[in-house]
């Protein structure tokens, strides 16, 4: 993996629901990966960074987990609520020496009430 | 504290023309990263820069160039604009060198070339 990819491209769901998002990202030379949330009209706000194998972050009802071997990282929100609506970015730094983040294009969350 | 802020936040240019967009980052912070956003695409890097020296560069023609002042303020300048250029620009800082720290955005420049 070239590019860092998120998939599904958006999605809707009731609120209450559960839901998950995939990012997907070059697993060499793997330094950092990043989550922001970015709601209309506002700036992208970062919910997680994480940096080793097997970390778990949570914050509320979203939480996420890293798995640097494979380059990939699940963002999971518990109990959908209609203010979570927004796109979710990923993206990934690569190396120490780089100063510089690749995003994905984003998972478009709507929450149905 | 004051958050990142970028001026204007809404800018109509003609082909041709040249701009200058401007990010003031949270105090005391010394890196600045700047990203563009087109429609279908995922935010794209352009520079950033840390203590006046740019430090990386994205995949961008020499039309788009940067800088940094001693006071952190950092300026991106786009020449001979085209219609292609039309975007948000996004600028984001952080306090230390790497990018294992969470980056702290600001609400962009709508740039439109007309």
């Amino acid at each position: 993996i070239l590019n860092v990819e998120q998939s599904p491209q958006s999605l809707h769901v009731q609120e209450g629901d559960s839901t998950n998002f995939t990012c997907s990202f070059p697993s060499s030379n793997f330094y950092a990966l990043h989550w922001y949330r970015w709601e209309t009209a506002k700036s992208p706000e970062a919910l997680f960074v994480m940096t080793l194998n097997g970390d778990e972050k949570k914050k509320g009802r979203i939480s996420a987990t890293l798995n640097t071997k494979e380059g990939y990282s699940y963002l999971y929100i518990k109990g959908s609520q209609p203010e979570d609506s927004a796109t979710y970015l990923c993206a990934s730094a690569s190396g120490a020496g780089s100063y510089q983040l690749t995003f994905g294009k984003g998972t478009k969350l709507s929450v149905i009430p | 504290k004051a958050g990142v802020t970028q001026t204007p936040r809404y800018l109509i240019k003609t082909r041709g023309q040249q701009v200058t967009l401007s990010c003031s980052p949270i105090s005391g912070h010394r890196s600045v990263s700047w990203y563009q956003q087109t429609p279908g695409q995922g935010l794209q890097f352009l520079f950033e820069y840390f203590s006046e020296t740019q430090r990386n560069k994205g995949n961008f023609p020499g039309r788009f160039s940067g800088r940094q002042f001693s006071n952190s303020r950092s300026e991106m300048n786009v020449s001979t604009l085209e219609l292609g250029d039309s975007a948000l620009y996004l600028c984001a800082s952080s306090p230390i060198m790497g990018m294992n720290t969470e980056a702290f955005f600001g609400q962009g420049t709508r740039l439109t070339v007309v």
